[in-house]
């Protein structure tokens, strides 16, 4: 079956203590994507990686990190949460044609306390 | 700079009755425009999506939006709700260039269905 996976699903820490939430699929997609949700703001870009090796800015990078080993990785990494970045996050990959089409992970919900 | 506006933070129908919600978005290019649903404690799932071609798309369950470009408008239609159509919509248009598969949200409209 055709999936975006994200781990942990859930997940309460506390500020500064780091964290990875990991993304993977399994479509062979080029293009992998990390979102947040915030109440009344819909969903604004992180990160994106268009290959492997190659990632960029979004709209909102601050206090974020991703890297991009393996095609069908895409790990977000905060090195020191802080209380601002509790939030529902999105991972997606698209196969980067122009239909731009992406496919959505379940979501992980964090809190930073 | 490219933008989806949902004017409608929340809707109330009852079932069985007629749904339209509403999008209208800044683009400079022909867009590609999206509408996503989120259930809650779900992630999102495409309802249907326009790239070019006839105007009015259909979706799954039902749904269809028409593209409207001297209106900028992207609105999703469903003639006859039912109750597990409660859920979050979203818009969403894409970057035409493809190369950063970029989606831009709107804020989404929270769809409340009476029984």
């Amino acid at each position: 079956e055709a999936q975006v996976t994200q781990n942990p699903r859930y997940l309460i820490t506390v500020t500064g203590k780091k964290l990875t939430v990991t993304c993977s699929q399994n479509m062979n997609h080029e293009y992998m994507s990390w979102y947040r949700q915030d109440p009344g703001l819909g969903l604004r870009q992180i990160y994106y990686s268009m290959n492997v090796e190659v990632t960029d800015k979004g709209d909102v990078p601050e206090g974020y990190k991703v890297s991009r080993k393996e095609k069908r990785n895409f790990p977000l990494i905060l090195e020191s949460p802080s209380p601002n970045q509790t939030s529902l996050y999105f991972c997606a990959s698209s196969s980067g044609q122009g239909t731009n089409t992406q496919y959505f992970g379940p979501g992980t919900r964090l809190t930073v306390l | 700079a490219q933008s989806v506006t949902q004017p409608d933070i929340h809707i109330t129908v009852s079932e069985g009755a007629s749904l339209e919600l509403r999008c209208n978005y800044s683009y400079g290019a022909t867009p590609y425009l999206f509408w996503y649903v989120q259930s809650p404690g779900q992630g999102l799932q495409l309802l249907l999506k326009y790239f070019s071609g006839d105007t009015l798309v259909q979706g799954i369950k039902g749904f269809e939006a028409e593209f409207k470009r001297s209106q900028s408008s992207f609105n999703l239609r469903k003639p006859s709700v039912h109750w597990s159509d409660a859920a979050e919509y979203f818009c969403a248009v894409g970057e035409g260039s493809g190369n950063t598969g970029k989606l831009i949200f709107g804020q989404g409209t929270t769809l409340q269905v009476k029984p």
